[in-house]
């Protein structure tokens, strides 16, 4: 149980696209849902967390207008990284949660995005 | 806030040797603590987690006891394989949004 699936897993494009990423709890509701990025040989850095039907927080130095995130149904939340520079290059995992803080997150396997 | 401190790696070891990763926290109270593991080119995975004081976490023979004496959380493995390459993170919860913080991450090589 308790299945995250990511999509896609790889994605490469020209500097100037926009790309979305998928994030979808399978067999359980996500009222949570967190985006992290990985920087290569680095940890996971939260970039914002999304409540169903609500705006997303995002981090300092996050661009919330660079990375728009939607969490419009308790299964599904998108991250959309608009006009992607080769600096948005990056390993991108999303990570979802039922309940209240002390409930686990379960992890995507997460998208490799590579602006050319 | 809450925070995790593991050592850096990378950490290359032989087949069969014994494995130690060490992770200390500082924390308000007594989350709870995670090792996640993360094969190459592949998302996070739950490796074991404890959620209170002397509590021992366990799984595919990865063992990690919550210390609160030495504020400590160290993750150990009797005989590690070829197939235990990956890179390992501790964790805790601890963001403003209830979310997990991570350590930097330790790289395990195995050599046959």
């Amino acid at each position: 149980g308790a299945v995250v699936s990511q999509h896609p897993s790889r994605v490469i494009c020209k500097s100037g696209t926009s790309v979305k990423i998928e994030c979808r709890s399978l067999d359980f509701q996500a009222t949570t849902m967190f985006w992290y990025r990985q920087f290569p040989k680095q940890s996971l850095m939260l970039m914002a967390t999304s409540n169903e039907g609500s705006k997303a927080t995002y981090e300092q130095g996050v661009e919330k207008d660079k990375f728009l995130i939607n969490h419009a149904s308790l299964t599904l939340s998108t991250l959309t990284v608009t006009s992607a520079h080769p600096e948005d290059s990056s390993f991108y995992i999303c990570s979802a949660r039922t309940g209240v803080s002390n409930q686990p997150q379960h992890f995507g396997d997460g998208t490799r995005l590579s602006i050319l | 806030g809450n925070s995790v401190t593991q050592m850096e790696g990378p950490v290359t070891l032989s087949e069969e040797a014994f494995l130690t990763i060490n992770c200390t926290y500082t924390a308000t109270g007594y989350p709870s603590l995670f090792w996640y593991v993360q094969y190459p080119g592949e998302g996070l995975q739950l490796l074991l987690k404890a959620t209170k004081a002397d509590d021992k976490g366990s799984n595919k023979g990865f063992e990690a006891t919550y210390r609160k004496e030495t504020t400590s959380f160290h993750l150990e493995k009797g005989s590690v394989q070829v197939s235990d390459s990956a890179v390992y993170f501790c964790a805790t919860y601890g963001g403003s949004q209830g979310n997990l913080i991570f350590g930097k991450g330790t790289k395990l090589s195995v050599k046959p």
